[in-house]
Order: structure tokens, then C-alpha cells, then sequence
């Protein structure tokens, strides 16, 4: 079975532009969340959805929105690019919303803002 | 914020031998995860311990949890040159599916 898909892989943006990155979870999974990790540190939480809803956001402007879709795949849009929000996205999927799921991460989409 | 710190850092290693990382943290948890990140990919899910668990093995790996000190250890033993990435432990405090991150262990062994 196919892992947690994401694309693209690689992007390049300039300041001010506006990127859509894109999900697909794990067959069955119905929780989609994302996660932003700047080189050298630790992923950092930024959306979660389950069924179609927010269920989660993080400590990021308004600037990044996010959507699930009834497919249960997930787009995350981020718009006015800035230079630091240069990161590696990563998606991650679990079965279910709510605690004890494992999580399963993707391999992640790499935005550099020029 | 992040909610977990992993210790050391950095951590080299001969292969062969056995490589323990250590993760603090602050608040209460529901469970905790740790994943594995070769350079430049994504996050692989090694093992899930929840709070009313000690101990767990997974094949090389065995995870402790002891919630009176808020901490974890990852052991690996019988390391490889293919184990050499970052390990991350990441809590779940909330009752969503919500990870917060610690900055991870760099781990290198050495053929």
C-alpha cells in the first residue's frame, strides 16, 4: 500500500508569490495534519483535519490555510511568501482524530523562498 | 513551542555498538512517539509508547517511558551505518492527534 503522498517535491517561489502543496494520505486514513520543519529543528505543527474539519491549528499566521477534501486528501496554500517560511512541509496521516493514533509522515515538499 | 528536547544532540558511534538518546519534557502526555529522519526526507514512525506503558521493543529498538520524570530513552542496539540519521520524539499532550517536536539527535555510526 502506498505510503502518504505529497507533492511537489521540490519548489522554488519568490517573496510575495503564493504556493499550494498537496497531500494524499495513507488508504483508510481520514486525519490529515501538516507540519512545517526549518533546517536544523524539529517539525512544528500547523493544521490538523479530520473529516473534512479543522480540528487543530497552530502558531502560524493567517497567511497558511488549509483544506481537506472528500477524498480525504489535503491541500495546504500559503500565500505572500516570505524568505522564513523556506522549510520542508511535511503531511502526516492517522486513522482517526483523537490521541494514541500513530501518525505517518510523508516524505514532504521542500519550498525555498527566493 | 517545543515541548520535548532530545539529548545529546549529537552522537557517534562505532557499528556495532548500542546508541541511547534521551527526550525530556514538560507538560502531561497522552503518548509518545519517535521517528527516525534521514537527511532531506521525511519522517518514519519507529515506535508508539503510551503514558500507562514502561517498556516497548520493536525488532533493535526498545523505548522506555517514565512519566514521573517526564522523560523517554530510544535505545538502539547492535547499530549500523544504515541506522545513522535524527531521531525525534514527539508528545501528544491534547486530545487530538497533535505532535509537538523536540529538536531531535543527530546519530552517526561509523562503519
Amino acid at each position: 500500500d502506498a505510503g502518504v503522498t505529497q507533492s511537489p517535491t521540490h519548489l522554488i517561489k519568490t517573496r510575495g508569490q503564493q504556493v499550494t502543496l498537496r497531500c494524499s494520505p495513507i488508504s483508510g486514513h481520514k486525519s490529515v495534519s501538516w507540519y512545517q520543519q526549518v533546517l536544523g529543528q524539529g517539525p512544528q505543527f500547523i493544521f490538523q483535519y479530520y473529516e473534512k474539519e479543522e480540528r487543530g491549528r497552530g502558531n502560524f499566521p493567517d497567511r497558511f490555510s488549509a483544506r481537506q477534501f472528500p477524498n480525504y486528501s489535503s491541500e495546504l496554500n500559503v500565500n505572500a511568501l516570505l524568505l522564513g517560511d523556506s522549510a520542508l512541509y511535511l503531511c502526516a496521516s492517522s486513522f482517526r482524530w483523537g490521541s494514541g493514533n500513530t501518525i505517518y509522515f510523508g516524505e514532504g515538499s521542500w519550498l525555498t523562498v527566493v | 513551542s517545543q515541548q520535548g528536547e532530545e539529548d545529546p544532540q549529537a552522537l557517534s558511534i562505532q557499528e556495532g555498538e548500542n546508541a541511547t538518546m534521551n527526550c525530556s519534557y514538560k507538560t502531561s502526555i497522552n503518548n509518545l512517539q519517535w521517528y527516525r529522519q534521514n537527511s532531506g526526507r521525511g519522517l518514519v514512525h519507529l515506535i508508539l509508547i503510551r503514558s500507562n506503558e514502561r517498556e516497548k521493543h520493536s525488532g533493535r529498538l526498545r523505548v522506555t517511558l517514565d512519566t514521573s520524570k517526564k522523560s523517554s530513552s530510544l535505545l538502539i542496539t547492535a547499530s549500523r551505518a544504515a541506522d545513522t540519521a535524527s531521531y525525534f520524539c514527539a508528545t501528544d499532550e491534547t486530545s487530538g492527534s497533535r505532535l509537538t517536536f523536540g529538536e531531535g539527535t543527530q546519530l552517526t555510526v561509523n562503519p
